[in-house]
């Protein structure tokens, strides 16, 4: 089946640094999602891309779409303690397809 | 806040023994999904039902069933507990409407001794 690399594996940061961290797939997807899974829940939307090259942003987030289709980023500006924990990537193969995700990105922030 | 429920939150087995994890919505979605999350490799895809009365395997089957009792319930049982069915399971619904969004329940943490 598909598989997404996601990296890094984990982060750990000092608060007020931003952080970037990126997943990378051998084939085409359609829809890029980000989410954040904070300890002991289950994991929370960020973030949805619908068309190659999509740049949006929610509040200090913001995640593109890669032109390739075949990658995605997200990026956090300006960290803040409540920023900690799993970032996972999705890719959808169609619109309403079942998701593949990421292995995750682990967020540590140093107040 | 409900969306969706899950049922129990921790468990803890011997090898060998069966349980059932529970799982109901409140948004009156058609789909329901389960997956597992162990350290390192994401979120993989036990079982999903696309609608009511269907159910298909996905990425990791082996060793669960599952039974879409209703619209709003999907059970996912372990018939003879293994020590690699130690995890975190979450149950999830996607939107209506095709988006791929999905919304999670909390989880149920698994240990198989």
């Amino acid at each position: 089946g598909q598989q997404l690399n996601q990296s890094p594996q984990s982060m750990f940061i000092q608060e007020g640094e931003d952080v970037s961290m990126n997943c990378t797939s051998s084939s085409i997807f359609n829809t890029w999602l980000w989410y954040k899974q904070d300890p002991g829940e289950g994991p929370v939307l960020l973030i949805a891309l619908y068309k190659a090259g999509e740049l949006t942003s929610n509040g200090r987030l913001t995640a593109q779409f890669g032109i390739t289709r075949k990658d995605s980023f997200l990026n956090i500006s300006a960290s803040i303690p409540s920023d900690v924990g799993i970032y996972f990537c999705a890719g959808g193969e169609t619109s309403g397809s079942r998701l593949t995700f990421g292995e995750g990105t682990q967020l540590t922030v140093n107040p | 806040n409900a969306g969706v429920t899950q049922t129990p939150k921790f468990q803890v087995l011997k090898t060998g023994q069966s349980m059932t994890l529970q799982c109901a919505q409140d948004m009156n979605h058609n789909s329901m999904y389960w997956y597992r999350q162990d350290p390192g490799m994401g979120l993989r895809l036990i079982y999903y039902s696309a609608s009511e009365g269907t159910t298909d395997k996905g990425e990791v089957p082996n060793g669960y069933n599952v039974s879409r009792l209703n619209k709003r319930e999907f059970s996912l049982r372990l018939e003879s507990a293994a020590p690699s069915q130690t995890s975190v399971y979450f149950c999830a619904s996607p939107r209506q409407g095709n988006t791929g969004e999905l919304f999670f329940g909390e989880g149920s943490r698994l240990t198989v001794l």
